[in-house]
């Protein structure tokens, strides 16, 4: 089945730097892949999201290039803050309906005043 | 607008003993509905989906099961809970049609002692 590997595990920055959140998939089946967070406390949020057919996204600070050869995508924020600290999950909907979903293991963000 | 409830918000319970948790989406008809279960700090790891009342598939083998007993709500339950069932289980919801972005319940947190 479809296997979703995300990297780092963790990334600590100082206000004002950028990110780069890595995750790679297995199953060329894949075709819908939404990024969600959760913060402390709060529900786990969808956040962006990019289909199959698409190599690129865009929405504020928040940009998702995803590789379909390769079976990549990135997740770039800029100009992080303080509110952005959170666990980042990357996921792949597969099967039949795309209702079959996989989570990358997350990525520990902590962003310091 | 829709909203999604969980309950009970968390749960203390014996190994052996009977579990249920319940979700309930309000404001949208025929949502698609998934169980997920996540240990702490750890990934999601999803348990169930469902398109339609009365229809549910399971993704992985976790000694539970789940019924759809209503449109707009989903039940998680086993007779005997194991120790490896301490977690926290998050309900979501998606559009009719093909899997979508999810949107995320707040989550019952479960120690099984």
């Amino acid at each position: 089945g479809e296997q979703v590997e995300q990297l780092p595990s963790s990334l600590i920055v100082q206000e004002g730097a950028s990110v780069l959140i890595n995750c790679s998939y297995t199953d060329s089946a894949s075709v819908y892949f939404p990024w969600y967070k959760q913060e402390p406390g709060k529900r786990l949020q969808f956040i962006i999201d990019i289909r199959s057919n698409m190599e690129r996204k865009q929405t504020q600070r928040l940009t998702l290039l995803f590789d379909k050869k390769t079976k990549h995508l990135s997740l770039h924020i800029t100009a992080t803050q303080p509110g952005d600290s959170a666990i980042y999950f990357c996921s792949a909907s597969s099967g039949t309906g795309g209702y079959k979903v996989v989570f990358g293991s997350g990525t520990r963000l902590l962003v310091s005043p | 607008a829709q909203t999604i409830h969980q309950w009970p918000v968390a749960e203390i319970k014996a190994v052996g003993s009977p579990l249920s948790l319940g979700c309930t989406i309000k404001g949208k008809s025929s949502p698609n509905l998934y169980w997920y279960w996540q240990a702490t700090g750890g990934t999601l790891q999803q348990l169930f989906y469902s398109i339609t009342v009365g229809q549910v598939e399971s993704v992985v083998q976790l000694n539970l099961s789940a019924s759809r007993p209503k449109d707009d709500q989903f039940i998680l339950s086993t007779e005997k809970l194991l120790l490896s069932h301490s977690g926290f289980y998050l309900c979501a919801w998606s559009p009719p049609g093909q899997g979508d972005t999810q949107y995320f319940g707040p989550g019952t947190r479960l120690l099984v002692l």
